[in-house]
């Protein structure tokens, strides 16, 4: 089956740092991954489209300079949470298609970032 | 704008009681229309529709399409509380765009 991975699962940092979030699918290659952003008892919210080997599409209202993304191979993405803020506190999930566009998209675990 | 609509976002039943989730859309260019779980952590997939009318079953779930009517409708039978999480539906518009994800519906079943 497909999988995919997250790491890390749980990170604290203080405010003014900057985190880097790793989203792999391990057993597929995937050309596009998703990152969203979730709240507590909230659905998900789409941050952007990361596309290996070019850049990112970002949604409306998502800061691309805060949020860092990075699509180095057919089986990594990086979310890099710059200058981080209280506010940037969320469940921050990372997801690819599974065979392509058209097909069903397999989520990461999740990361929970606390920003202090 | 695509928009996903889920109803209702909240409900409480009983083990061994039977609950229907409704997930009624707008879309460009309809794709397909996904089901998925979701716990303490990420979402877990459960049925991927494309056709209007076909039944996709596993276990106890099991989930139809109505493409004219704009709507999707997940089943779960004789409930257990390992059932308790939220249901969310997401659709597909233009090829190979994002889903959209719907609210979700808390479920809850208590023993």
């Amino acid at each position: 089956g497909a999988v995919v991975s997250q790491h890390p699962s749980r990170v604290i940092c203080k405010s003014g740092t900057s985190v880097k979030i790793e989203c792999r699918s391990l057993d597929f290659q995937a050309t596009t991954m998703f990152w969203y952003r979730q709240f507590p008892k909230q659905s998900l919210m789409l941050m952007a489209t990361s596309n290996e080997g070019s850049k990112a599409t970002y949604e409306q209202g998502v800061e691309k300079d805060k949020f860092l993304i990075n699509h180095a191979s057919l089986t990594l993405s990086t979310l890099t949470v710059t200058s981080a803020h209280p506010e940037d506190s969320s469940f921050y999930i990372c997801s690819a298609n599974y065979r392509g566009p058209g097909y069903e998209q397999y989520f990461g675990p999740g990361t929970r970032l606390t920003v202090t | 704008e695509d928009k996903v609509v889920q109803s209702p976002l909240s409900l409480v039943v009983h083990e061994g009681d039977t609950v229907t989730l409704n997930c009624s859309y707008e879309v460009t260019n309809f794709r397909s229309l996904l089901w998925y779980k979701q716990e303490k952590k990420a979402p877990t997939f459960l049925f991927m529709l494309t056709s209007s009318g076909i039944e996709k079953k596993s276990g106890r779930l099991s989930s139809i399409l109505d493409k004219k009517e704009l709507f999707s409708i997940l089943n779960i039978t004789a409930t257990q509380t390992g059932d308790s999480a939220i249901y969310l539906c997401a659709v597909r518009g233009n090829y190979g765009q994002n889903f959209v994800f719907g609210p979700g519906t808390r479920l809850s079943v208590l023993p």
